[in-house]
């Protein structure tokens, strides 16, 4: 049990296009998601916190108008990255919190703007 | 801004060896620390939650002790086996409860030689 899926796995897209990146709960409901992203040879990185029917809370330094993190039912959290740049390039993982302490994460999502 | 360290870096092991690495966080307002497992393109794999300081967790030959007075915590895993080959990463929680995001380490890459 406990497993978290991410679609899509990888992507390419054009500096100024925007990206959805979508992650599921597939066999339990999530009370609260999370995303991070991660650079080359650092650590994972929170960006935002995403509670299902409110607005997420972002941290010090994520724009909130660039990535736009829709948490509309216990099971679908959405990062969209919007009017994307090469500097958004990066490996964007979500987790899922539900009642226990754990975090269940999924595969990422390795984007890459040209 | 939190500060959780790994170390070693990277560590090469040979076959049937036991290793062990060190997560060091601050000692103060801790809530939790947590243990992943992750093998590239998969999902990081919870493998320990510790929150008393004293703490000593096992699953198989992976086992976790837990100093919350001194802010450190190991990995041991003993007798390494190929399946062992992955990048362990240590998450910190501060005080406050289970539904906060995780500060990461950079994580340990252990390779393990047949």
């Amino acid at each position: 049990g406990a497993v978290v899926s991410q679609h899509p796995s990888r992507v390419i897209c054009k500096s100024g296009t925007s990206v959805k990146i979508e992650c599921r709960s597939l066999d339990f409901q999530a009370t609260t998601m999370f995303w991070y992203r991660q650079f080359p040879k650092q650590s994972l990185m929170l960006m935002a916190t995403s509670n299902e029917g409110s607005k997420a809370t972002y941290e010090q330094g994520v724009e909130k108008d660039k990535f736009l993190i829709n948490h509309a039912s216990l099971t679908l959290s959405t990062l969209t990255v919007t009017s994307a740049h090469p500097e958004d390039s990066s490996f964007y993982i979500c987790s899922a919190y539900r009642t226990t302490p754990t975090q269940y994460f999924g595969p990422g999502t390795r984007l890459t703007v040209l | 801004i939190l500060n959780v360290e790994q170390s070693p870096q990277s560590l090469h092991v040979q076959e049937g060896d036991s290793t062990n690495f060190t997560c060091s966080f601050p000692s103060s307002n801790f809530y939790a620390l947590h243990w992943y497992r992750w093998e590239t393109a998969k999902s990081p794999e919870a493998l320990f939650v510790m929150t008393l300081n004293g703490d000593e967790k096992k699953k198989g030959r992976i086992s976790a002790t837990l100093n919350t007075k001194e802010g450190y915590s190991y990995l041991y895993i003993k007798g390494s086996q190929p399946e062992d080959s992955a990048t362990y990463l240590c998450a910190f929680i501060e005080g406050g409860g289970g539904a906060d995001g995780l500060t990461f380490g950079k994580g340990t890459h252990l390779i393990i030689q047949p």
